[in-house]
């Protein structure tokens, strides 16, 4: 079976870091993907690794460990307009289904 | 560029009742996907399109028919609707080539409640 891993809720402060985690079992693996999600609104892309390794951009890294099938979201620098869930999906090897995590919930207080 | 569109944005149907959804991109897109997400949940996969004329399941298409008789249109049927069938839909699109085909472009969502 396929699913992803990644913990429902996160809280941080404003101007700090914190660490999305996501582990995912899945049949074939092409790439990690993460998107934020506000609340009432489109999931909207923020980063893809398709190789080991860390990809950044502005505030937000993505890691990516295919031996250890984990992968993590850094947010830097938190603001309070970063609160929202984010996902991370994985797209399976010769399809086209990409599958979601459930999301976590990140909560940036002042 | 409007991006991804979907028609309508609320809907509240009665148990057997039928309704389409409409998703329109403007960039081109060979890929579309319709998703479903309940509270709480993340995305699940309905069906999806690899280009005009094609579609495909994804993780739940039970209950669902789609066609795509144009590339930059993508419709979502419910054919006899059922209240677990309550939640939000986003249509999706995706280029074809390289690294970008794995950014999806999301519609707002249609809220389709069902009684």
């Amino acid at each position: 079976g396929q699913s992803l891993e990644q913990p429902s809720e996160v809280t941080a402060v404003e101007g700090a870091i914190v660490q999305i985690n996501c582990t995912y079992q899945t049949s074939g693996f092409y790439g990690l993907s993460w998107y934020q999600q506000h609340d009432g609104g489109a999931p909207t892309f923020l980063s893809y690794n398709a190789l080991d390794g860390l990809e950044e951009t502005g505030r937000f890294s993505s890691f990516l460990s295919r031996s250890d099938s984990y992968g993590y979201l850094l947010l830097q620098e938190l603001q309070m307009k970063d609160s929202a869930s984010y996902f991370c999906a994985v797209r399976n090897t010769g399809g086209f289904k990409t599958i979601f995590g459930a999301g976590t919930r990140l909560f940036v207080k002042a | 560029n409007a991006g991804v569109t979907q028609t309508p944005k609320f809907r509240v149907l009665k148990t057997g009742q039928s309704m389409t959804l409409l998703c329109a991109q403007d960039m081109n897109h060979e890929y579309m996907y319709w998703y479903r997400q309940d509270p709480g949940m993340g995305l699940r996969l309905i069906h999806y399109s690899v280009g005009e004329g094609t579609t495909a399941k994804g993780e739940v298409p039970d209950g669902y028919n789609v066609s795509r008789l144009k590339k930059q249109n993508f419709l979502l049927g419910l054919e006899s609707a059922a209240p677990s069938q309550t939640s939000v839909y986003f249509c999706a699109s995706s280029s074809i080539s390289g690294t970008t085909s794995y950014e999806q472009y999301f519609g707002p969502g249609t809220r389709l409640t069902v009684t």
